[in-house]
């Protein structure tokens, strides 16, 4: 069954500090995982896409891994400030174009 | 160059009414997705439209339908509406949601439906 399970639900951390985020997926064929953010009462917006033949992408202070033969991606978010705060999500497309979505991460940045 | 709209922006229904949602994609774009998001279930995929056919089904009712015209904006309906139909509901735009590379999505804004 293609899933895509994401950790922690939900995170606290102090504005400054480094944080990372968890996705693990069995989703197969794999085509591509993308890592989104969404601010309350707003659509996502992308912040990397990987395909299968890249294992890091950066954006900024944001920097996505993707281990495919594990089927694990992380999203590390550095020295991260009080506009960080959001939920990221993690979403998965198979080769048979279905699009598998995670739960997401609840990310709050205290200061 | 002007993001996905989403119109309404709220929207407050009663049960057993029907609702029409629309959708403009970013010019150029043809492929349109829909995804229901509630704080209990996430994100879920409803449907997704490329040139006016819809190549891609979630696992929703029949109630919730949709289409796509020729400009490729798109609308969503749902029909005799339910209290668990409460959400925001995302429109996606894409060049095309096919072939192996991997197209950029843009959401929109959503748009937040309560049915009481």
């Amino acid at each position: 069954k293609n899933q895509v399970e994401q950790s922690p639900q939900s995170l606290i951390i102090l504005e400054g500090k480094n944080c990372t985020l968890q996705c693990n997926y069995t989703v197969s064929p794999f085509s591509n995982l993308r890592w989104y953010k969404q601010d309350t009462g707003r659509g996502p917006v992308s912040l990397t896409i990987m395909t299968f033949s890249e294992n890091t992408k950066s954006n900024g202070r944001y920097t996505a891994t993707l281990d495919a033969d594990t089927k694990q991606s992380s999203l590390h978010i550095t020295a991260s400030q009080l506009s960080d705060s959001a939920s990221y999500i993690c979403v998965v497309k198979s080769g048979g174009f279905k699009t598998i979505f995670g739960a997401g991460t609840r990310l709050f940045v205290k200061a | 160059k002007a993001g996905v709209t989403q119109t309404p922006r709220y929207l407050i229904k009663t049960r057993g009414q029907q609702v029409t949602l629309s959708c403009s994609p970013i010019s150029g774009h043809r492929s349109v997705s829909w995804y229901q998001q509630t704080p209990g279930q996430g994100l879920q995929f409803l449907f997704e439209y490329f040139s006016e056919t819809q190549r891609n089904k979630g696992n929703f009712p029949g109630r919730f339908s949709g289409r796509q015209f020729s400009n490729s904006r798109s609308e969503m309906n749902v029909s005799t509406l339910e209290l668990g139909d409460s959400a925001l509901y995302l429109c996606a735009s894409s060049l095309d949601n096919l072939g192996p590379a991997a197209y950029e999505q843009y959401f929109g804004p959503g748009t937040r439906l309560t049915v009481t």
